[in-house]
């Protein structure tokens, strides 16, 4: 069975300070490790994705991941927040080869403040 | 805008009814999965059809059924609700089978079960 754990379900940060949201997972197989976004009342979009190669992977926005096997962590950075960025963000882990059955995190509410 | 059409975007019936939630995935997608967000559930994945066909289950109730049908919209049916389907279910569409490629999410239908 697979999961995540998302460390912190609200996490506030200033305008042009450093985002880090956590993720841990735990697969009993090779992971694919993915980073949504949903902002209010809309749908959850993808920001990036990890299925092999590199470890660390940049995604949309100025995110990056990555992802450490050791530490079975997939933790979500950007250098510098913006107002733009306050939104939900869902770690989400699959089987590799496959993106059903994704297993999402309970997601982390990111708030940017001046 | 992902693509992905989601009607009705809310809906408020009472405990015993049945709704159909349609979706209308990405042109050119052949998979649509349905997941399930609640408070107390998280993002939870129900079911995923391929190019018509069941290709992959999760946590959907017997009470709930799918189905993709030949022009590749889906439509998911609630039957014999209870106030604890309150919920906002997603449908997401992607271009492939179930690999790792990205999901594409509609904006969700509310539910309110009364």
């Amino acid at each position: 069975a697979q999961s995540v754990t998302q460390l912190g379900s609200h996490v506030s940060v200033s305008e042009g300070a450093l985002v880090l949201l956590r993720c841990n997972y735990s697969s009993s197989v090779p992971p694919y490790l993915f980073w949504y976004v949903q902002y209010p009342n809309q749908g959850l979009q993808l920001l990036l994705k990890y299925t092999t190669g590199a470890t660390l992977v940049k995604g949309i926005n100025g995110f990056e991941a990555e992802f450490k096997k050791s530490e079975t962590s997939f933790h979500l950075t950007k250098p510098s927040a913006h107002m733009s960025d306050a939104a939900e963000y869902f770690c989400a882990v699959s089987e590799a080869g496959t993106a059903s059955k994704l297993t999402f995190g309970t997601g982390t509410r990111l708030q940017v403040t001046l | 805008d992902s693509g992905v059409t989601q009607t009705p975007k809310h809906l408020i019936t009472a405990t015993g009814q049945r709704v159909t939630l349609r979706c209308s995935p990405r042109s050119g997608d052949l998979s649509v999965y349905w997941y399930q967000q609640s408070l107390d559930q998280g993002l939870q994945f129900l079911i995923q059809y391929y190019n018509g066909e069941e290709r992959a289950k999760g946590n959907i109730l017997e009470r709930f059924s799918a189905q993709q049908f030949p022009d590749l919209h889906s439509e998911l049916n609630l039957s014999s609700l209870e106030l604890g389907d309150s919920a906002l279910y997603f449908c997401a569409s992607s271009s492939t089978s179930g690999k790792a490629g990205e999901l594409f999410f509609g904006e969700g239908s509310r539910l309110t079960v009364l």
